[in-house]
Order: structure tokens, then sequence, then C-alpha cells
């Protein structure tokens, strides 16, 4: 069962342009949903995590926006620069009496050219 | 510094032997957790451990077995391997329980079977 549904599987975009990758989740418990950067060859490391009773969080240039009514949530980054180009996953996490989880989406492959 | 470290980076093997890969966490954090992310890049938790004690087994065949000496060490051990575990495994730990704390993970440890 994927819990968390994640689109586009790549994007490509313009260097400057706005990266949108979209999440839908369909359990209600998860206290939070992160974002996680993963470069080729390396671990995923956090970028930005939102609460469920959050509508958006902003850090630099990257945004989550998060419709609780929706079940979905989307990563922004703007002016995006080819040092972006990496792989991201999104994720839900639950905390359960110290039961902690994540739950990741399928990954976005994103591409930034000049 | 770093902060998760595994040993091997790369490990080839041939199906039906056993092999271990170990992890180690130098940032003094309660949780350590084994994730597989297949060749479509899915990441998925395997085991969680807190304070030495398993709280996560995620319907992993009883071939893999996670072992805790301390709080600073989770490795993974795997019996009769077969194609199906050729993936990339990845250690992380987090701060604590009960709440959401920031994931960090290691650089993952690339498991060819042939």
């Amino acid at each position: 069962q994927q819990q968390v549904k994640q689109s586009p599987q790549s994007l490509i975009v313009q260097k400057g342009g706005i990266s949108i990758i979209n999440c839908a989740y369909e359990n209600t418990a998860f206290d939070y949903f992160p974002w996680y950067q993963q470069f080729p060859g390396k671990g995923p490391a956090l970028l930005i995590a939102i609460r469920p009773d959050v509508s958006e969080k902003k850090e630099g240039r990257f945004t989550i926006s998060f419709n609780k009514s929706a079940k979905q949530f989307s990563l922004h980054i703007m002016d995006s620069q080819p040092g972006d180009s990496a792989t991201y996953f999104c994720a839900g996490h639950i905390s359960n009496f110290g039961n902690e989880k994540l739950t990741f989406g399928t990954g976005t492959r994103l591409t930034i050219i000049p | 510094d770093t902060a998760v470290s595994q040993t091997p980076k790369y490990l080839v093997t041939q199906m039906g032997n056993d092999k271990s890969i170990k992890c180690e966490q130098n940032l003094g954090h309660d949780t350590m957790y084994w994730y597989k992310q297949d060749s479509k890049k899915f990441l998925k938790i395997m085991f969680s451990y807190n304070n030495k004690e398993l709280i996560i087994n995620e319907t992993v065949p009883n071939r893999f077995s996670p072992k805790s000496p301390d709080k600073a060490h989770l490795n993974l051990h795997i019996n009769s391997l077969e194609l199906g575990d050729s993936a990339v495994y990845f250690c992380a730990s987090s701060q604590g329980a009960g709440g959401f704390y920031e994931q960090y993970f290691g650089p993952g440890t690339r498991l060819t079977v042939t």
C-alpha cells in the first residue's frame, strides 16, 4: 500500500525557474511531512518539514505548501539552480509511543538546466 | 567528522552467501534505522532500534537480522543472499522518540548479488 504518492517522477526546469513537486497522502495519522534531498551516491538529507496545522513553511528558496483538507502538499523551489539537481523525496512521519516511522514517496529526479 | 558511517560502501557477493553491513553514529542519538533503496530509488524502512531495543520490523524476511551491540552501532546481517536483495542499504539515526526528529542518513552500502 503506497501511503504517499509523489509526482512527477522526473522534472526538468531551467535555471532561475520554479520547480514544483507534489505529494498526496492517505494516512491521517501522519504528524509531520518532511522533504528529503538526495544527491547521487549520497544518503538523503532533510531539507524542510511542516506540521499538518500549518499551511505554508518557507526556508530560503524552499517552500512547502500544505492542504490538509485535500491531503496534499508540495515543495516549491524558487530561483532553481544547477546545484539543486538531485532526487527529492516527500514523506509522512508517524510517532507512536517511541515507534518513529517515515513513509517515503517514490521520489522526483530534478534536473536544472542552464 | 562523519556523523553516520557505514562499511563497506560496496559489497559484491554471490547468491547463497552470508554478509554483514556495519553502521556507526557519533551523534549520541538514541534511535537507529535500516532502510532499503531499490533500483527505482524507492526508499523503505526495514528496522528501527531505540536504545538497543528493536522497535520496528517491517515485514522483512527473517534472513535479515539486525544487531545493536550498543546505542552507537546497528549492524545488519543477511543470510542466504538472493538476487532480489541487490539494493542500496542506508543506516540512519535520530535523536529520540515521541516527536519529529531529523533522521541523519549514512552514505549507503551498495549490495550487488550475482
